[in-house]
């Protein structure tokens, strides 16, 4: 079965501008992660769906990262304005189950590094 | 609230040694625990979950990992590493989001050389 899809791989932009990830699910995965892991660290979970529906949002950065997953399935990670922290490759995963089970597995994508300069 | 702590960040270890990645973690709580793989330039890869049972859990690639409940430990082993093993590893735990949901909080990493 096909993975998770993510693009672009890699974007550079300047501090200040505006940027979007796309993220495409395992077909069939009800639960979707955002991830943003910073050099030397591990993935730290910005926002987790149910189907279309925010379950935790407490670590997303909402002055100037949202996101949404319209229809359940796709979804888009946006920074706007971007700051030099935030620099990072942003990851997203997928899981069949509900989100309700402990012993569930994600599912990565490759990621998108980002550079802000 | 759960944490995880890889006590190394490198590990150097020559082609067909054996080699041992640490982790602790703290929790109240039961806990289900996982070892990931991340390749140059890829997305994280299940090696091996513990959620209940047998405490040695073997995962994909000759990799396992020993759940010690009394050390609060699940060291990840292998008896010969490859290069092709060269990776960084991530240790998780799982923790509740309060909302009915179940999350993964990821240690900083072991990177993992191969030497040949």
């Amino acid at each position: 079965e096909a993975g998770v899809a993510q693009s672009p791989r890699y974007k550079i932009i300047e501090k200040r501008q505006s940027v979007a990830f796309w993220c495409n699910p395992i077909s069939g995965h009800a639960t979707l992660y955002w991830y943003q892991q910073i050099l030397g660290q591990g993935p730290k979970l910005l926002i987790q769906f149910q189907n279309n529906g925010v379950v935790d949002d407490s670590q997303l950065p909402k002055d100037r990262f949202s996101a949404e997953r319209l229809k359940g399935v796709d979804s888009t990670l946006k920074i706007q304005p971007a700051k030099l922290e935030d620099s990072a490759v942003y990851l997203c995963a997928s899981s069949f189950l509900f989100g309700t089970t402990s012993t569930d597995t994600q599912y990565f994508g490759p990621g998108t590094r980002l550079t802000v300069l | 609230a759960q944490s995880v702590t890889q006590l190394d960040s490198q590990v150097p270890v020559f082609e067909e040694a054996p080699v041992e990645l640490r982790c602790n973690y703290s929790s109240s709580v039961s806990v289900y625990l996982f070892w990931y793989v991340q390749y140059p330039n890829q997305g994280l890869q299940l090696l091996l979950k513990y959620l209940s049972g047998s405490t040695l859990v073997k995962g994909i690639n000759g990799f396992e990992a020993e759940f010690n409940k009394s050390q609060t430990s699940f060291h990840l082993r292998k008896p010969s590493v490859h290069i092709s093993d060269t990776a960084e590893y991530f240790c998780a735990v799982t923790r509740s989001s309060g909302a009915g949901s179940y999350q993964l909080t990821f240690g900083k990493g072991t990177k993992l050389s191969v030497i040949p």
